[in-house]
Formats: structure tokens, C-alpha cells, sequence
């Protein structure tokens, strides 16, 4: 039974499209959390939400817009891709917004061309 | 900018042998400290975490924590060839009601058989 699981989990389209990622976690937590990891396997927070609200946004472009139907559920999407948005998606998911426990997803490798 | 230094290595081991994995930190107000391990492809999952001044030990692998050096290590003992993988330290960056992990961007660990 997957913990956190993300779609797709890969991702080739055009500059300019517009593409979400999903993630969903079956753990009960209450946080979410949207990372982008890049080609030197660099693991940077984008955002975090706790109970379906935004509480760490980071400076990304605002290109990037997460969306939390519910708390078990955390999408980002994605406008006007670029080629430097190439890279690794992680979601991961947390008891709560200061459990430092952190789960992971299996990542979306995003391919721009 | 709040950082937190890892060598990127590569480091190799021969089986058997201890790796010593370090990390340095520039935020004096960090409480929390993690090993992640990421293999190829994989997400990071979490091996280890310490909070307080000294060595924590679980199985093979020993946290250690200098607070007033601002470091923090992690040491594999009896490496074996499946503990080749990257290893990442992440820190908190505590906000008002909210966490943050801070990943540094790895160190490749080898094991060589």
C-alpha cells in the first residue's frame, strides 16, 4: 500500500504547455510539501500546505500554482513551462506542520523540450 | 541565505570499512538535524535524525551533533555495497508555526566490494 503516491511519474511535453502533477497521501498526516530536485540532485522546498492552507510558500515563479482539494491531497500545476523547469517533483507528507518525520513520494521526472 | 555544506564526494569505502559522512550548517538557530539516504532514482527516505548535542547510534549508523561547531556527521560502520547510495543532511529552519527542511545537496557514497 503506497504512502505517498504521485502522477505521472514521468513527463515529456513542449515549452510553453501547461501540466499538473498529483500527489495523495494515505498516512492521515495533515502536511504536505511540493520539492523540486534538479539535475546536481539539489532538494529544495517549493511550497507546504497544512490542512488545505498555504504555510511555506518559497520564492518560485509564479508559474507554479499548488492547489489542496483536501488535506490528503496535494497538486501542482504547472503554466508556461520552461526549459530550466526540467527536473525532479517530490511530494512528501508530514503528522503535522512541526513533525519532523517526513515521507516522500516516488517523484515526477519532468522533461521539458 | 541559510545553508547547510555537504561534500559532494564521490566518497569510496571498501566493504567492510566505516564511511564518515559530514555536514555544516549556518543557521545557529537550527534545532533538528536529518539523514536522508537517496538511491539512483529513488526518493529520499529518512535514516536518521538528532536533536541534541552528542552521538545518537541506530544499528551501523551514528549521528553526531556539535552545535557550537555547527556540524553534524554521520558514520556507517560495516559499509556494505547496498549502502552506496547519496546521502543528504537536512536541517530545520523554524518559523512562526511552521517547518521548514533545509537539504544540503549530497554526499555520493561508493562501497566497493
Amino acid at each position: 500500500d503506497t504512502a505517498v503516491s504521485q502522477t505521472p511519474k514521468y513527463l515529456v511535453t513542449q515549452m510553453g504547455n501547461d501540466k499538473s502533477i498529483k500527489c495523495e497521501q494515505n498516512l492521515g498526516h495533515d502536511t504536505m510539501y511540493w520539492y523540486k530536485q534538479d539535475s546536481k540532485k539539489f532538494l529544495k522546498i517549493m511550497f507546504s500546505y497544512n490542512n488545505k492552507e498555504l504555510i511555506i510558500n518559497e520564492t518560485v515563479p509564479n508559474r507554479f500554482s499548488p492547489k489542496s482539494p483536501d488535506k490528503a491531497h496535494l497538486n501542482l500545476h504547472i503554466n508556461s513551462l520552461e526549459l530550466g523547469d526540467s527536473a525532479v517533483y517530490f511530494c512528501a507528507s508530514s503528522q503535522g506542520p512541526i513533525e519532523e518525520t517526513q515521507y516522500f513520494g516516488p517523484g515526477t521526472r519532468l522533461l521539458v523540450l | 541565505q541559510k545553508e547547510v555544506e555537504q561534500n559532494s564526494g564521490p566518497l569510496s569505502v571498501p566493504e567492510g570499512a566505516i564511511a564518515s559522512l559530514n555536514c555544516t550548517y549556518s543557521d545557529r538557530g537550527s534545532q533538528s538535524f536529518f539523514w536522508y539516504r537517496q538511491y539512483s532514482g529513488k526518493s529520499p527516505e529518512l535514516i536518521m535524525s538528532i536533536y541534541s548535542n552528542g552521538d545518537k547510534e541506530d544499528g551501523r549508523f551514528t549521528a553526531q551533533l556539535n552545535k557550537a561547531s555547527q556540524y553534524v556527521s554521520l558514520l556507517i560502520r560495516d559499509s556494505q555495497p547496498s549502502d552506496s547510495a547519496t546521502y543528504l543532511c537536512a536541517v530545520t529552519l523554524s518559523g512562526a508555526g511552521s517547518y521548514q527542511l533545509t537539504f544540503g545537496k549530497g554526499t555520493k557514497l561508493s562501497v566497493i566490494p
